[in-house]
């Protein structure tokens, strides 16, 4: 059974840098599509963007360059970097597995980040 | 990017009764090489991340019950849930993969009537 499992800082001081990690078990993150997806009140759901395979990296340009997505296979995980956030930035987020880099499939339960001073 | 719109944004349904939500997208959502729609369908109960319900527009994801389908074409789909059961109350979303970035649907409650 494929689990994902969200890990980081709950709170986030406005122009510093949210990090999350996502740790996969069950399948390899080595040839798959892997995610990161945000859900907040406002906006609703968000794909941020893609990793595959070490290297191959896609974003949503709505985050203008501020997202950072990597992946390390020798521990099974991969992360989420977002710089300058803002309050707009509070949201739950999500890794999620996407099959065939297409529809996200696995869901991990989701981080609660709220940013506040 | 491609603008995913639901109707109703809520719905109340008797217990039993045929519940209908349907997504139009701002674009066609053939993919040429299966000849198949870039949509996909989610179910969200509260406190819990969303859980895929179908894909390629009308291919319904292993475990998900035969009372949920999904239909259309181009740029209209539509998700029923032929019989409403208690546990299906929760909030249903569209997803368009057919061009980056991914875009949803605002959602749609689904309620007991």
């Amino acid at each position: 059974q494929v689990q994902l499992q969200e890990s980081g800082p709950g709170l986030v001081k406005p122009s510093e840098i949210l990090s999350l990690t996502c740790n996969v078990s069950g399948d390899l993150i080595r040839y798959k599509y892997w995610s990161w997806i945000r859900q907040s009140p406002g906006k609703g759901l968000e794909w941020i963007g893609q990793f595959y395979n070490g290297g191959v990296i896609s974003y949503n340009p709505s985050f203008k360059s501020r997202a950072t997505i990597s992946g390390d296979t020798s521990k099974n995980q991969f992360s989420l970097r977002l710089t300058s956030v803002t309050a707009a930035d509070t949201a739950v987020y999500f890794c999620v597995r996407e099959q065939l880099g297409f529809w996200p499939d696995v869901w991990g339960r989701g981080s609660h980040v709220t940013v506040s001073s | 990017d491609i603008v995913m719109t639901q109707s109703p944004d809520s719905l109340a349904v008797s217990l039993g009764e045929r519940a209908t939500i349907h997504c139009k997208s701002s674009e066609s959502l053939l993919f040429r090489p299966n000849n198949k729609y870039s949509l996909s369908w989610y179910q969200q109960k509260p406190g819990q991340p969303p859980s895929l319900l179908i894909y390629w527009a009308t291919t319904r994801h292993s475990g998900v019950p035969d009372r949920f389908t999904g239909s259309g074409s181009g740029t209209d789909f539509t998700l029923t849930i032929s019989s409403l059961q208690a546990e299906d109350v929760a909030v249903y979303y569209c997803h368009q993969y057919s061009s980056s970035p991914s875009t949803f649907g605002q959602g749609t409650k689904l309620e007991l009537k």
